[in-house]
C-alpha cells in the first residue's frame, strides 16, 4: 500500500529555536494534512493543504504542498514547551483513503 | 457542541472475547474512519464509511467489523480479540477531506 516516510523520527530544539520538518511519499495526493498529537490524546489537525505550491500559515506554523504532490514539510517557529508532541502528515485522494506518516515527535528544552 | 466520542476510553479483554467500540459525531459529517495506532507506525487505516450504509476496507480490515448505523454512529467490532489487536484506535469524522478524531480507546488483549 501508499506510504509516507518523515523526517526526522525525532527532533529536541532549544525553545525559541525554529523547526523543519518534511513527508514524502513514493504515490501523489491530491491533499496533504498536517496533525499534532499530544499524549493521550487523538490528533488534531493543524493546517491542510490542497493545491500543488501551496503554502499556508496557521499563527507560528507553516507548511507547503510540494510542486511533485509527492512531499509536504512544515516549519514551526519560535518553538515553545507547548509545541511538544508528535506531528503526523497524512496524504489523501479524494476524502476515501487516508494515509499516515508514522510521525516526527518533537521535543523542547526550555 | 462535542466533535467525535468515543466509548470506552480503556478496555481489557481475554483472548477470544469479543466487544464492540462506539463512536459518535455531531458534525453532520458524511464520512467516518476506524484507525487502530501502534507505537512507531503512526495510523493504519482499518474501516471506513464515506456515507450512511455504506462501508469500505481499509489497509488492515482483519479481524475487525464495522457498523454504520446512522449519520452520527460508527462502531467498531472485535467478534474473536486477540494480543495483536492490542493498540489504541482512534474514530474519526471528515469534511472537505479534513478528518476530526476522537480521544481514544485503548484496549489490551492478554
Amino acid at each position: 500500500g501508499q506510504q509516507l516516510n518523515q523526517s526526522p523520527q525525532s527532533m529536541f530544539i532549544q525553545e525559541g529555536e525554529d523547526v523543519s520538518m518534511n513527508c514524502t511519499s513514493s504515490s501523489i495526493f491530491n491533499t496533504w494534512l498536517w496533525y499534532k498529537q499530544d499524549p493521550g490524546e487523538g490528533p488534531v489537525l493543524l493546517i491542510a493543504l490542497y493545491k500543488a505550491g501551496e503554502l499556508t500559515s496557521n499563527g507560528r506554523l507553516t507548511a507547503q504542498f510540494g510542486i511533485t504532490r509527492k512531499d509536504s514539510f512544515l516549519n514551526i517557529s519560535a518553538s515553545i514547551p507547548s509545541d511538544v508532541g508528535i506531528y503526523f502528515c497524512a496524504g489523501d485522494n479524494y476524502g476515501q483513503n487516508f494515509v499516515f506518516g508514522p510521525g516526527t515527535r518533537l521535543s523542547v528544552l526550555p | 457542541n462535542a466533535g467525535v466520542t468515543q466509548t470506552p476510553k480503556f478496555q481489557v479483554l481475554k483472548t477470544g472475547q469479543s466487544m464492540t467500540l462506539q463512536c459518535a459525531q455531531d458534525m453532520n459529517h458524511n464520512s467516518m474512519y476506524w484507525y487502530r495506532q501502534d507505537p512507531g507506525m503512526g495510523l493504519r487505516l482499518i474501516y471506513y464509511s464515506a456515507s450512511e450504509g455504506t462501508t469500505d476496507k481499509g489497509e488492515v480490515p482483519n479481524g475487525y467489523n464495522v457498523s454504520r448505523l446512522n449519520k452520527r454512529e460508527f462502531s467498531l467490532r472485535l467478534e474473536s480479540a486477540a494480543p495483536s489487536q492490542t493498540s489504541v484506535y482512534f474514530c474519526a469524522s471528515s469534511v472537505n477531506y479534513e478528518q476530526y478524531f476522537g480521544p481514544g480507546t485503548r484496549l489490551t488483549v492478554t
